[in-house]
């Protein structure tokens, strides 16, 4: 299993660009997590899906901030307008539900820079 | 809501020697699960080990083990015979049973010196 695959690794757009994070879950896993993790806020959650429903996006932080999934093997983070305070290391997650003991399986992240 | 305490931002210890990394968690849930993971310089989450609320042993993985004590809501991770590749963040985890939401702790570097 190649694991969750994040992409890109890396990202520096300008302030005011559009940004697409993309993740791709484990195979069978029914449920994908974007976290953010900054210096100064640590990990938080930003939204989860199950079965690809958006289950909890209490942690989005503006509209500027939108999550899909469109299939279980495919979801994006999109920021638009990006802003230099959205700079941070932004990770994606996937569990299956009946394996709770193993948390979660992380993507190795995308580190985004808004200039 | 559940919260997680790391109350050590940074930690030093010398090669082959045990270490024990603090954490402290509040939750009104019956029920959860505590986590460990590892944060390399390079950036991966990497899952250490877990416990359950109701596991009636303390957990271990190799030289990982976990210091569960219940009554005192705490589950300290301890690092047997440290090794440099040790040198890393880690962040405690924890979860109620049947949720997914997993809360993260603000974690603690680790340093291993030879």
């Amino acid at each position: 299993d190649a694991g969750v695959i994040q992409s890109p690794r890396h990202e520096v757009t300008e302030m005011g660009q559009e940004v697409t994070l993309r993740c791709k879950p484990i195979s069978g896993h029914d449920y994908l997590f974007w976290y953010r993790q900054t210096m100064m806020r640590g990990l938080e959650l930003l939204i989860y899906f199950n079965n690809n429903v958006p289950i909890d996006d209490s942690g989005m932080p503006e509209d500027r901030f939108s999550a899909k999934m469109p299939n279980a093997s495919f979801s994006t983070l999109k920021i638009q307008p990006s802003e230099p305070r959205d700079s941070a290391v932004y990770f994606c997650a996937s569990s299956l539900a009946h394996q709770g003991d193993y948390g979660y399986t992380f993507g190795s992240g995308t580190r985004l820079t808004v200039v | 809501a559940q919260k997680i305490t790391q109350t050590q931002p940074g930690m030093f210890v010398q090669e082959k020697e045990a270490v024990t990394l603090d954490c402290t968690y509040d939750t009104s849930d019956p029920s959860y699960g505590l986590f460990w993971y590892k944060q390399p310089s390079s950036g991966e989450m990497i899952f250490l080990i877990y416990q359950g609320s109701y596991d009636q042993q303390n957990a271990t993985e190799g030289r990982y083990s976990l210091n569960f004590q219940k009554a005192r809501k705490s589950a300290n991770l301890v690092i047997s015979a440290s090794q440099l590749g040790d040198s890393a963040m880690y962040f405690c985890a924890m979860r109620p049973t049947g949720f997914q939401k997993l809360v993260f702790g603000t974690g603690t570097r680790l340093l291993v010196s030879p």
